[in-house]
């Protein structure tokens, strides 16, 4: 059965590093999201991705966030300049289009920011 | 912007049929009623989604009352693999983003 996969599976970084996290969604997905669950709260929308631009962002996304689907495969998630409290897991998930139509998630990347 | 009410936590008996509750008294035509569970810390696993008629799958049942305002999720036959935060989430028909509550804990004991 197809899944989307993470990788890393756990990144740990600097204050004000850089990070990049990565995704490859279900081989036939339009549709491409990022969500973040800080520990012990609800997972939250970050945005969502479509024929090569942002369709919908959340106001958790902000500029020191972007996305980006760099091939034919990969959807990345930059954080320019990391905060503490940027620590959280972050999921990945596709779909085949919007609207009802499943969002499948990968396991997620455990961030953590020292 | 609660759409939903779930009870925080519920335990079940293994083998036995677990029963989950969920309001969403202002679900409006265009809203489809989605439920996930999370194990532990992993990432969101889709279990069913439905409009108004109930719908069943591999997994897990979905009833869905007439006037739509709540919804019950049966897991038939519960095993301890299934203790999890089950989420039950209303999603308006095109909308991007899946709005996640706090959900149900739902534990299932030997």
């Amino acid at each position: 059965e197809p899944e989307v996969t993470q990788t890393p599976s756990h990144q740990v970084t600097q204050m004000g590093q850089e990070v990049i996290l990565r995704c490859v969604p279900i081989s036939n997905h339009l549709y491409f999201y990022w969500y973040r669950q800080i520990l012990g709260q609800k997972v939250e929308f970050l945005v969502s991705f479509y024929n090569n631009e942002i369709s919908e962002k959340s106001e958790i996304f902000d500029d020191q966030f972007s996305v980006e689907r760099p091939d034919g495969s990969n959807f990345t998630l930059k954080i320019r300049s990391t905060k503490l409290e940027d620590s959280a897991m972050y999921f990945c998930a596709s779909s085949g289009s919007s609207g009802r139509v499943t969002q499948y998630f990968g396991p997620g990347t455990r961030l953590t920011v020292l | 912007d609660a759409k939903t009410t779930q009870p925080p936590s519920m335990d079940c008996a293994e083998g036995r049929a677990a029963n989950l509750p969920c309001n969403h008294s202002t679900i409006s035509g265009n809203e489809y009623v989605y439920w996930y569970r999370q194990i532990h810390s992993q990432g969101p696993q889709y279990i069913i989604h439905g409009l108004k008629n109930n719908e069943t799958n591999e997994m897990a049942s979905l009833i869905i009352t007439e006037d739509r305002k709540s919804s019950t999720l049966i897991l038939p036959h519960a095993t301890l693999r299934d203790t999890a935060v089950y989420y039950c989430i209303v999603r308006v028909v095109n909308d991007y983003k899946l709005s996640f509550g706090a959900g149900t804990t739902v534990t299932v004991r030997a």
